[in-house]
């Protein structure tokens, strides 16, 4: 059974960091793209970040509104998906998901975590 | 100003049909922004049902489809449940795959 667990959500301050991960049961990580989407309180979902696998060199998108600031890595020996959060901003306070491309993008979603930016 | 346009809000009777739309503003949608449809219940996580306009995911209910109709994508459900009672959002794929995602829709079955 496909399963994506997320953690590190935490409570930061304006201006500090947080590392997201994410752990993949049931596939094989190594052969799929992985993405983090997040949702702000109340609002909609918006995409994040995307990186790709092995056969695509691991390249990496980055939405504009945390270009420069978030970096999504992985470790396929892991089974592990992470976001490394710089930074970071009261906007960036949201439910943040990690999602796996197979048939298609997100066909498999985590339950989220939780990052609140707040002093 | 969003660039991917959905209803707020859509109310359906138990058993009968309604149709979601995702719209750019940029023009109109076709099969290469790769329309995505995604239900949200409160407190949960999304649930993707629709990928690249027209395919289902095992998991999908065979009384959603997905289409393209006038310029727009479209989400149509057919004999609504009241478990159907749901936010759904449409994800459009722009310049390099990016997908941007649509404000949502509340659909209520009453």
């Amino acid at each position: 059974e496909v399963q994506l667990v997320e953690s590190g959500g935490a409570l930061v301050q304006p201006g500090g960091s947080l590392r997201l991960s994410c752990a993949a049961f049931g596939f094989t990580f190594s052969d799929h793209y992985m993405d983090w989407v997040r949702q702000a309180p109340g609002k909609g979902l918006e995409w994040v970040a995307r990186i790709r696998n092995k056969a695509e060199s691991y390249t990496t998108e980055y939405a504009a509104s945390v270009r420069g600031r978030f970096t999504i890595s992985r470790d396929d020996s892991e089974y592990s998906l992470y976001l490394q959060m710089n930074s970071l901003k009261t906007e960036d306070t949201a439910v943040y998901f990690c999602a796996r491309a197979g048939s298609g993008f997100f066909d498999y979603w985590g339950e989220g975590t939780h990052v609140s930016v707040s002093s | 100003q969003a660039v991917v346009t959905q209803e707020p809000s859509l109310t359906v009777s138990p058993g009968g049909t309604v149709t979601l739309t995702c719209g750019s503003i940029s023009g109109a949608v076709t099969s290469g922004h790769y329309p995505y449809w995604f239900q949200q219940k409160p407190g949960q996580a999304p649930r993707t049902l629709i990928y690249d306009t027209n395919n289902k995911h095992s998991w999908t209910p065979a009384r959603f489809s997905g289409s393209l109709l006038g310029g727009k994508a479209a989400l149509t459900l057919s004999g609504a449940q009241p478990e159907d009672e749901a936010e759904y959002y449409c994800s459009l794929c722009y310049s390099g795959l990016r997908p941007v995602f649509g404000g949502g829709t509340k659909l209520t079955v009453l």
